[in-house]
């Protein structure tokens, strides 16, 4: 069971590039969420969708973008990244308001 | 503004003995309450929740966790820790007043279990 993929796993950018985190889940999920996780900070709510076509700002949106085109994927956008962003990135997903399903992660570093 | 607190950063108990990772909030109304756990280098791992009825609710791997509404707290407990379970844990809540879509998460607490 592949449940939530994360794509890449490691990323490195310099400031000023762009890039997208793509999120796959196969549990037929409408709810899907972009988390960031920073050290004594626990996970912070970027974006989240409760249903294809549709996203929604979390706590932190600011710098990123996300779509839903397809149910089972969530992308995740920095248009011009920046070291602020530097932090590991979490998809998930949850039916209804059931717990969730995170993804392995992905750590990306702006130098 | 809504809240999760673990005021222990870190937890260390021998293996064997009980283990208590304590979690308060400041949610309105009647949130839905989860603890995760996060193992090195992985994402979250679903342990249990409370949505309603007993106080008492028992989670995976031997892990059961105690609400207390008057006192807005959802302790995570285990009555024999093991070496295994050294981890970092999230207590989370689900306030269901903005639609239940988000989720707020505790910092996290890293328990060390020693041999």
């Amino acid at each position: 069971n592949a449940g939530v993929t994360q794509t890449p796993k490691f990323r490195v950018l310099k400031t000023g590039q762009s890039m997208t985190l793509l999120c796959a889940q196969d549990m037929n999920h409408e709810y899907m969420y972009w988390y960031r996780q920073d050290p004594g900070m626990g996970l912070r709510l970027i974006h989240y969708s409760v249903g294809e076509g549709t996203t929604a700002k979390g706590e932190v949106p600011d710098g990123y973008n996300v779509s839903r085109l397809k149910k089972q994927n969530f992308l995740l956008g920095l248009e011009s990244a920046a070291p602020s962003q530097t932090s590991v990135y979490f998809c998930a997903s949850s039916l209804d308001k059931a717990e969730a399903f995170f993804g392995q992660g992905t750590r990306l570093t702006v130098v | 503004a809504q809240s999760v607190a673990q005021p222990e950063d870190q937890v260390n108990v021998a293996e064997g003995n009980p283990l208590t990772v304590k979690c308060t909030y400041s949610v309105s109304g009647n949130p839905y309450l989860f603890w995760y756990v996060q193992y090195p280098n992985r994402g979250l791992q679903f342990l249990l929740k409370y949505i309603t009825g007993d106080n008492l609710v028992k989670g995976s791997y031997g892990f059961e966790a105690e609400f207390n509404k008057s006192q807005t707290s959802f302790h995570l407990k285990k009555p024999s820790a093991l070496v295994s379970d050294s981890a970092l844990y999230f207590c989370a809540v689900r306030p269901l007043d903005t639609g239940g879509f988000k989720t707020i998460f505790g910092a996290g607490t890293r328990l060390f279990v020693k041999a």
